[in-house]
């Protein structure tokens, strides 16, 4: 069964750090493009980031230069290196497969998410 | 950076009967477009990916069609379980960019 956990969201000031992780069974991050997604409070979704081997990674222009993006392949989950918050990036987080597995086909296995708040 | 725009913002329509959801690129995306469903406090599902191919698992009353700027989602008979977001989103390149939703809502 495919699972992917999304861990480490919570308050935040503006200004500061914060790091998600995603932890994924069911499959292989090493072998696929795993991506981010938010999506702030009542708003549409914002794909984020993705990581895959041999190319990458890819950021939105909006968190360019303040998020990273990385995966430990002998944990098999992804990462989420969130510094310089701002209160537009308050938002659920989602991890994603996609948008190749094997095959370009878009997200087709989410997290369930988790809240990041950035606020003083 | 490719904008989706998607139509109706807000579709009332009754169980039963068909609803038809827009998607618009503002450049070519080819056939690189996905659809998903959002219901509230759930992530979004995979519906259709290629514009027109349907996701394991997902009902055969949906439909996807359209390539280049142009895209469709028919919902051939709205159930109650359908009534939702839908957003389209195109991967044909970076960065990935999704449409602001079309909520389906019950008359």
């Amino acid at each position: 069964e495919v699972q992917l956990v999304e861990s480490g969201g919570g308050l935040v000031e503006p200004g500061g750090s914060l790091r998600l992780s995603c932890s994924v069974s069911g499959f292989t991050v090493s072998s696929n493009y795993m991506s981010w997604v938010r999506q702030a409070p009542g708003k549409g979704l914002e794909w984020v980031s993705v990581v895959y081997s041999g190319g990458g990674p890819y950021y939105a222009d909006s968190v360019k230069g303040r998020f990273t993006i990385s995966r430990d392949n002998s944990e098999n989950t992804l990462s989420l290196q969130m510094n310089s918050l701002r209160p537009e990036d308050t938002a659920v987080y989602y991890c994603a497969r996609g948008p190749h597995s094997s095959s370009w086909k878009g997200f087709d296995y989410w997290g369930q998410g988790t809240l990041v708040t950035v606020s003083s | 950076e490719k904008v989706m725009t998607q139509s109706p913002a807000t579709l009332t329509v009754s169980s039963g009967e068909r609803a038809t959801l827009s998607c618009r690129a503002s450049q070519n995306v080819n056939s690189n477009l996905a659809w998903y469903q959002q219901k509230p406090g759930q992530a979004p599902r995979l519906l259709i990916y290629g514009a027109s191919t349907r996701a394991t698992g997902i009902p055969a009353r949906f439909s996807g069609s359209g390539s280049g700027t142009e895209f469709t989602l028919t919902i051939s008979s709205l159930q109650s379980e359908d009534f939702a977001v839908y957003y389209c989103q195109q991967y044909n390149d970076w960065p990935l960019t999704f449409g602001g939703g079309t909520k389906v809502e019950i008359k």
